[in-house]
């Protein structure tokens, strides 16, 4: 099955730091890739809609310049919080879809914690 | 908007207890229907995808139907490590990902 790998499983970091995620699929690529948001006993929020060699789609309320978004390959796509802040701490989960498939998969997620 | 509503918010079962899992959902086009399992602190895991009423999949002790409004989940004598959160999610055919319901957190007690 396709596999999707994100790096780092857990980062804790100061506030007023930046933090970078890496999200990529290993065994295919994917054109599009979703940035989800987790928070305790919560559902996955969607953010923002990650599209090779174009600009990131940002759903309504998440702020595109405190999370950046990068796609520049078929098979990578990154998250940067930028100026993180305690609120900021969450569940980050990156998916994609392989080009035909209609089911999405997941990365195994990211616990940030902004002290 | 999609939507996804899911009950219970959680579900407290003996081993062996076969019950079943809801997830009622409102969208304009359904392009599928999938069910998810998280384990604590990692990424949902896929277990099925839905197209149309009356469809099923089966995986071991997990059944899952579909109709026009919802999606049941059935779970047949279930063990220990089927305990997990149970997330539905819709694709409404628009180009962003998918829409999740809260999630049902189901505990298997031996």
């Amino acid at each position: 099955g396709a596999v999707v790998s994100q790096h780092p499983s857990w980062v804790i970091c100061k506030s007023g730091t930046s933090v970078k995620i890496e999200c990529r699929s290993l065994d295919f690529q994917a054109t599009t890739m979703f940035w989800y948001r987790q928070f305790p006993k919560q559902s996955l929020m969607l953010m923002a809609t990650s599209n090779e060699g174009s600009k990131a789609t940002y759903e309504q309320g998440v702020e595109k310049d405190k999370f950046l978004i990068n796609h520049a390959s078929l098979t990578l796509s990154t998250l940067t919080v930028t100026s993180a802040h305690p609120e900021d701490s969450s569940f980050y989960i990156c998916s994609a879809r392989p080009t035909g498939r209609e089911k999405l998969f997941f990365g195994s997620g990211t616990q940030l914690s902004v002290l | 908007e999609d939507q996804v509503t899911q009950s219970p918010e959680a579900l407290r079962l003996q081993e062996g207890e076969s019950s079943s899992l809801n997830c009622s959902y409102t969208v304009s086009g359904l392009r599928g229907l999938f069910w998810y399992r998280q384990d604590p602190g990692k990424g949902p895991e896929f277990l099925f995808t839905l197209y149309s009423a009356g469809e099923e999949k089966e995986k071991e002790r997990l059944k899952a139907t579909l109709t026009k409004k919802e999606s049941f989940l059935h779970i047949t004598a279930p063990k220990p490590e089927d305990s997990a959160t149970y997330l539905c999610a819709v694709d409404g055919g628009g180009a962003d990902g998918l829409t999740f319901g809260k999630g049902t957190h189901l505990i298997i007690q031996p």
